[in-house]
């Protein structure tokens, strides 16, 4: 099956840093790719969707300037968090569409702490 | 609004027996549903995917049903085992937009005691 990575998988970062997040597609093209985030026993929660070659489209009351992505090739997106707050810290998972009748292919997930 | 819910945060029982977790939901019509395995610090897996003119799919030990007059769904797991303990998060979608319109529901930890 196809297959996501998503790197790193932690992260631990001071305040007012920035923290990028690699998203992968190993051995297909994905033109779109999600980025969710989840709280501990809470359901994931699309953030935006990125769109290769094109700007992401960011669901209602997630920050475009706070939470950058850049899908610059067919096999790679990337989400930076940029000057991140302890309130930031959270699981952040990719996923790549798998087609129709197909499920989600999602990566590994990202633990971020913010301290 | 459009909400889903996964009936039980928690459910154990013990190795050999049928877990049975439950998926409903209101205010939308899918035209299909997903179930996800998820594993502590990992992101989710794909199980299976039933679509709303299907009443049941199988794939190995497990069965998923489909009533969208109930708007619900089950997920059995038979002859269960400890290594099925994980987070069961089911999803409802839509064809025509993008899989970004998957709703997520906040999942069902199973727990197969031995």
């Amino acid at each position: 099956g196809a297959v996501v990575s998503q790197h790193p998988s932690r992260v631990i970062c001071k305040s007012g840093t920035s923290v990028k997040i690699e998203c992968r597609s190993l051995d297909f093209q994905a033109t779109t790719m999600f980025w969710y985030r989840q709280f501990p026993k809470q359901s994931l929660m699309l953030m935006a969707t990125s769109n290769e070659g094109s700007k992401a489209t960011y669901e209602q009351g997630v920050e475009k300037d706070k939470f950058l992505i850049n899908h610059a090739s067919l096999t790679l997106s990337t989400l930076t968090v940029t000057s991140a707050h302890p309130e930031d810290s959270s699981f952040y998972i990719c996923s790549a569409r798998g087609g129709t009748g197909n499920g989600a292919f999602f990566g590994q997930g990202t633990r971020l702490t913010v301290v | 609004s459009q909400k889903i819910e996964q009936n039980s945060e928690a459910l154990n029982i013990q190795e050999g027996k049928t877990a049975t977790l439950t998926c409903n939901y209101t205010n939308y019509s899918p035209a299909y549903l997903q179930w996800y395995r998820q594993d502590p610090g990992r992101g989710p897996v794909f199980l299976l995917l039933i679509r709303e003119n299907e009443k049941e799919k199988r794939k190995e030990r497990l069965k998923v049903t489909f009533d969208t007059t109930l708007k619900q769904s089950l997920f059995h797991i038979t002859a269960s085992q400890p290594a099925d303990s994980a987070t069961y998060l089911c999803a409802l979608g839509n064809y025509g937009g993008s899989q970004g319109n998957l709703i997520f529901g906040k999942g069902t930890k199973l727990s197969v005691k031995p």
